[in-house]
């Protein structure tokens, strides 16, 4: 299996629907990351968890919520979306939150909302 | 403040080619890290390579290659005799001693038959 695996790959939703996204990682680390990515635009952080715990939530709109049950997986579960929510969403991990650690991404789930 | 400037939006050159791909980074840190990640059109950012702000030595990976340059701020990626699989978006991203990494805007590079 891939490091940090994504589900589902591809998403259409509507606006009124309630989704969740799933992330899990297989490389025994304590931080995870939720990113999106728009066009044409710079990846954006959005959460960032440590031990199970939230440490950063950059000011995220609430229609977007995580969830991290444990280290070795996060959700992000979506209500009341925008169009202009449609986006790559990624998901990564990495050993810790601070020093010499690389973060690995998984395949992302693209989103679109109609 | 911490900043990553990658100011070549898209390349485009012939297989065969040579190709630096330029990062520029702010950073008022003074332990910090970069990082080089492919992203092909499947999505997933692949890592590449970290480099540690106290290790200036430049490094080679097959046709891959890093120049970090603490005096400009700068840590280039060069790709040597590119190929048509080389062909993806290329993120140049820096984190400081605390959690967030910071990426640029990424380059688009096209390697053509």
């Amino acid at each position: 299996e891939t490091g940090v695996t994504q589900t589902p790959r591809h998403l259409v939703m509507g606006m009124t629907n309630k989704k969740s996204l799933k992330c899990e990682q297989h490389l025994g680390h304590n931080a995870m990351y939720w990113y999106k990515q728009s066009a044409k635009k710079p990846l954006e952080l959005m959460f960032v968890y440590n031990f199970k715990e939230q440490t950063e939530n950059n000011s995220v709109p609430s229609r977007f919520s995580p969830e991290c049950p444990n280290s070795s997986h996060l959700f992000l579960h979506l209500h009341t979306l925008q169009p202009e929510d449609s986006a790559l969403y990624l998901c990564a991990s990495s050993r810790d939150i601070q020093g010499p650690n690389e973060a690995f991404f998984g395949q992302g789930t693209r989103l679109t909302v109609v | 403040a911490q900043k990553v400037t990658q100011a070549q939006t898209e390349i485009s050159v012939v297989e065969k080619e040579d190709v630096t791909l330029d990062c520029v980074y702010e950073t008022r840190d003074t332990t910090y890290y970069l990082f080089w990640y492919k992203q092909p059109p499947s999505g997933e950012l692949v890592f590449l390579i970290r480099r540690n702000s106290f290790d200036e030595q430049n490094e080679i990976s097959g046709r891959y290659s890093w120049n970090f340059q603490k005096s400009t701020s700068s840590f280039n990626f060069t790709i040597t005799a590119s190929q048509v699989v080389d062909s993806a978006v290329y993120f140049c991203a820096l984190r400081g001693d605390f959690n967030k990494f910071y990426f640029g805007s990424g380059t688009k590079l096209n390697v053509k038959p």
